[in-house]
C-alpha cells in the first residue's frame, strides 16, 4: 500500500496552461504539505494544511491554489503556468503538525513547462 | 532570518567513515531533522535531534550543538546504497513548526 501518492508523476505542458497535481495520504494524518524543489535542489515549503485548514503558505504566487477537500487529500491547481515554474513538486504529511513529526512524502510530480 | 549550509559534493570509500556537516540559522529553532533523497527518489527520514549531543541509530548518528547552530550525520560502513544527499533540515519558523530544507550534501559512495 502506498502511504502517499501523487499524481501525475509526469507532467509537460505549455506556458500559460492550468494543470492540477492530486495528493492522497493513506496514514490518517491530520497535516499535509506542498513542496517545491527546484533545480537547485532546494526542497521549499509552499503550504501546509491541518485538518482542512490553511495552516501554513509562503510567498507563493497567487497562480498557486491548494485545495484539501478532506484531510486526506491535498490538491494543487496551477494557473496560468510559467516557465519558472518547472520543478518537482512533493506532497507530504504528517501526524498533526507538531514539533518534531517525520514527514512522509510522496513520489513527486515532475512538472515542465514549455 | 533562515540560513542554512552544508557542503555541496562529497566523496568517500564503500567501507569508511564520512561525516556531513551542517551549519543553521532559523528563528525558533526546536529541533533537527536530517533526510536522505536517493537520486531521482522522494526524501526519507533518517533522525531527528531536540537535545544537544548524539543520537546513535545503526550505521547513521547524527549530532546537534543548539547554541552553536551545528549538526552533523555520520555514516559508518559506508554501502554503495548510501549515495544520495543528505538533506539538513531544521525545524522552525514563526506560526507553527516549519521544517527548512538546506539544498542537501550529494555523497557519492566509491568502490
Amino acid at each position: 500500500d502506498t502511504a502517499v501518492s501523487q499524481t501525475p508523476k509526469y507532467l509537460v505542458t505549455q506556458m500559460g496552461n492550468d494543470k492540477s497535481i492530486k495528493c492522497e495520504q493513506n496514514l490518517g494524518h491530520d497535516t499535509m504539505y506542498w513542496y517545491k524543489q527546484d533545480s537547485k535542489k532546494f526542497l521549499k515549503i509552499m503550504f501546509s494544511y491541518n485538518n482542512k485548514e490553511l495552516i501554513i503558505n509562503e510567498t507563493v504566487p497567487n497562480r498557486f491554489s491548494p485545495k484539501s477537500p478532506d484531510k486526506a487529500h491535498l490538491n494543487l491547481h496551477i494557473n496560468s503556468l510559467e516557465l519558472g515554474d518547472s520543478a518537482v513538486y512533493f506532497c507530504a504529511s504528517s501526524q498533526d503538525g507538531g514539533g518534531g513529526e517525520t514527514q512522509y512524502f510522496g513520489p513527486g510530480t515532475r512538472l515542465l513547462v514549455l | 532570518g533562515q540560513n542554512i549550509d552544508q557542503p555541496t559534493e562529497m566523496t568517500a570509500t564503500e567501507g569508511a567513515i564520512v561525516q556531513i556537516n551542517c551549519t543553521y540559522q532559523t528563528s525558533g529553532f526546536n529541533g533537527l531533522f536530517w533526510y536522505q533523497q536517493h537520486a531521482g527518489e522522494a526524501p526519507t527520514f533518517l533522525s531527528y535531534n531536540v537535545l544537544d549531543g548524539l543520537e546513535e541509530k545503526g550505521r547513521f548518528s547524527s549530532f546537534l550543538s543548539r547554541s552553536k547552530g551545528y549538526s552533523y550525520l555520520l555514516l559508518k560502513e559506508l554501502q554503495m546504497k548510501d549515495s544520495a544527499s543528505y538533506l539538513c533540515a531544521p525545524e522552525g519558523g514563526t506560526g507553527g513548526f516549519k521544517t527548512i530544507f538546506g539544498a542537501g550534501t550529494r555523497l557519492f559512495v566509491k568502490a
